[in-house]
């Protein structure tokens, strides 16, 4: 299994600009989210899913939107980049929202 | 006051220390105990994974719960250079539509040769 996978590993955009994260599990998890990381923040869940179909906010959402069509994939797009959204994105995976979560190697994104 | 608090470091032992790693929550809804390790610039693995009061070991970790003081610790016998990485602890409690997690902002920790 290739379990979580992510791409790009790195990503510059201009502020303005739109893109989206790619996120794809082999592991018939039904639970997947999206976290940024940031120095002396922590990692920070922005939107889940906890299944094809279903997705819902967390903690910092705005300026982000998900859409889950599969059980294996599960995209963030940046609807216009700004700076304060230069981070570190990780994406994970569990069986359920109740249990242990598998991080993928994570994209690194600066807005300039 | 944050949900999760955990002491960032950097804390820097010697090969074949003893290494103790340390998380304090406030909410005593949590149920759900993890250690995750990140080494630079790659994603969080998971360590350890455990829901009740007391021990949990395996290999060389030594996961600690106290409910009662809203504690929990990460021990690490016989630490090695390859034991250096960031240390994040993690905890969940149940909502009505399923459990939230909560990180800690992880532990820096490098072990010297």
């Amino acid at each position: 299994n290739a379990g979580v996978t992510q791409t790009p590993k790195f990503q510059v955009l201009k502020t303005g600009q739109s893109m989206t994260l790619q996120c794809a599990q082999d592991m018939n998890h039904e639970y997947m989210s999206w976290y940024r990381q940031d120095p002396g923040m922590g990692l920070r869940l922005i939107h889940y899913s906890v299944g094809a179909g279903i997705t819902d906010q967390g903690e910092v959402p705005n300026g982000y939107n998900v859409s889950r069509s599969t059980t294996e994939d599960f995209p963030l797009r940046l609807l216009s980049a700004a700076p304060s959204q230069t981070s570190v994105y990780f994406c994970a995976s569990s069986y359920s929202k109740g249990s242990e979560q598998y991080f993928g190697p994570g994209t690194r994104l600066t807005v300039t | 006051q944050k949900e999760v608090e955990q002491d960032p470091g950097p804390l820097s032992v010697p090969e074949g220390a003893i290494v103790s790693l340390n998380c304090t929550y406030s909410n005593s809804a949590f149920q759900y105990f993890m250690w995750y390790r990140q080494y630079s610039r790659k994603g969080p693995e998971l360590l350890m994974y455990t829901y009740s009061s007391g021990n949990k070991e395996d290999g060389r970790f030594t996961a600690q719960v106290d409910k009662s003081s809203k504690y929990i610790s990460l021990f690490i016998r016989d630490s090695q250079p390859s034991d250096s990485a960031t240390y994040l602890c993690a905890m969940s409690v149940r909502l009505d539509t399923g459990n939230q997690f909560y990180f800690g902002t992880g532990t820096s920790l490098t072990v010297i040769p």
